[in-house]
C-alpha cells in the first residue's frame, strides 16, 4: 500500500458543483493531516489541516476517518478559481530511525471547474 | 522580503555544469526543506536541515549536494546532472522537524531546472 494515495483524477466539473475528493494513507500512527492546493506552475499552499472531529473553512469541509485511515475534501459550490491540484499530506514515521515524522504527499488530483 | 525566496526561478544547464540553487526563508523557521517535483510523481523530499543540522537521507544522489549556512539560508549544489534529473525544486520552511504533530510547510515559488 502506497504511503499516502490519492484519486488519480483528473476531476472536471461545472461552477457550481460539488466535488469529493478522497485520500487514504498507510500508517496507522499518523496524527496530523492537511489538504494542501497547488496551482498550474505554482507551489503548494496549505488549504487547510483536518482534525478528527472533521472541519470546515467556508465551501471547504475536511474529514477524517482513522478506523479506515481515509481522509476526504469536499468543495461545495465550486468556483473557477477552485481548479488547482489537490494534495493530501500526511505526518509519517520517518524511515531514518527514531521518532522523527515527515511530511509525505500523495501525487495530487487536478480539479477543473468549467464555466 | 516575506516568506520562502528560491533564485533562480529558471535554470538550464548542461551535465558536465556546476550550479547552486539558493533559498532563504525570513519566517524565523528551524527547518528547511528541499524537495523534487516531477510529472506526474508526488513531492520527494529530498533533504531536511533542522536547526542547521542535516537530516540524512540516503536514497538522493551525491550529484546533488545541500548545504545551510545558518538557519535562514539553504542551497542545493548540482554537479555532473543527469537529464531525469530535470524537475521543479522546491524549497520549504516549517517551525520544527520531525514532530509528531501538526509541521505546515511553507514553499517558495521553486527553481525549474532543465538539464540537457
Amino acid at each position: 500500500r502506497k504511503e499516502v494515495e490519492q484519486d488519480p483524477g483528473p476531476f472536471n466539473v461545472p461552477e457550481g458543483a460539488t466535488v469529493a475528493f478522497n485520500c487514504t494513507y498507510s500508517n496507522s500512527a499518523s496524527q496530523s493531516f492537511f489538504w494542501y492546493r497547488q496551482d498550474c506552475r505554482k507551489e503548494p499552499k496549505l488549504l487547510m489541516s483536518v482534525y478528527s472531529s472533521g472541519n470546515e473553512d467556508g465551501r471547504f469541509t475536511a474529514q477524517l476517518n482513522r478506523a479506515s485511515q481515509y481522509i476526504s475534501l469536499l468543495i461545495r459550490d465550486s468556483k473557477l478559481s477552485d481548479s488547482a491540484t489537490y494534495l493530501c499530506v500526511v505526518n509519517i514515521l520517518y524511515e531514518g530511525g527514531g521518532s522523527n515524522y515527515k511530511l509525505t504527499f500523495g501525487k495530487g488530483t487536478l480539479l477543473t471547474v468549467n464555466p | 522580503e516575506t516568506g520562502v525566496t528560491q533564485t533562480p526561478r529558471h535554470l538550464v544547464m548542461g551535465m558536465t555544469n556546476k550550479k547552486s540553487l539558493k533559498c532563504e526563508q525570513h519566517l524565523g523557521h528551524n527547518a528547511m526543506y528541499w524537495y523534487k517535483q516531477s510529472a506526474k510523481k508526488p513531492l520527494e523530499l529530498m533533504f531536511v536541515y533542522s536547526l542547521e543540522e542535516r537530516v540524512e537521507n540516503n536514497s538522493v544522489p551525491s550529484r546533488f549536494s545541500p548545504e545551510c549556512p545558518n538557519s535562514s539560508h539553504l542551497f542545493l549544489h548540482l554537479h555532473t546532472l543527469q537529464p531525469e534529473d530535470s524537475a521543479l525544486y522546491l524549497c520549504a520552511s516549517s517551525q520544527s522537524w520531525g514532530t509528531h504533530g501538526a509541521n505546515v510547510l511553507t514553499f517558495g515559488a521553486g527553481s525549474r531546472l532543465t538539464v540537457l
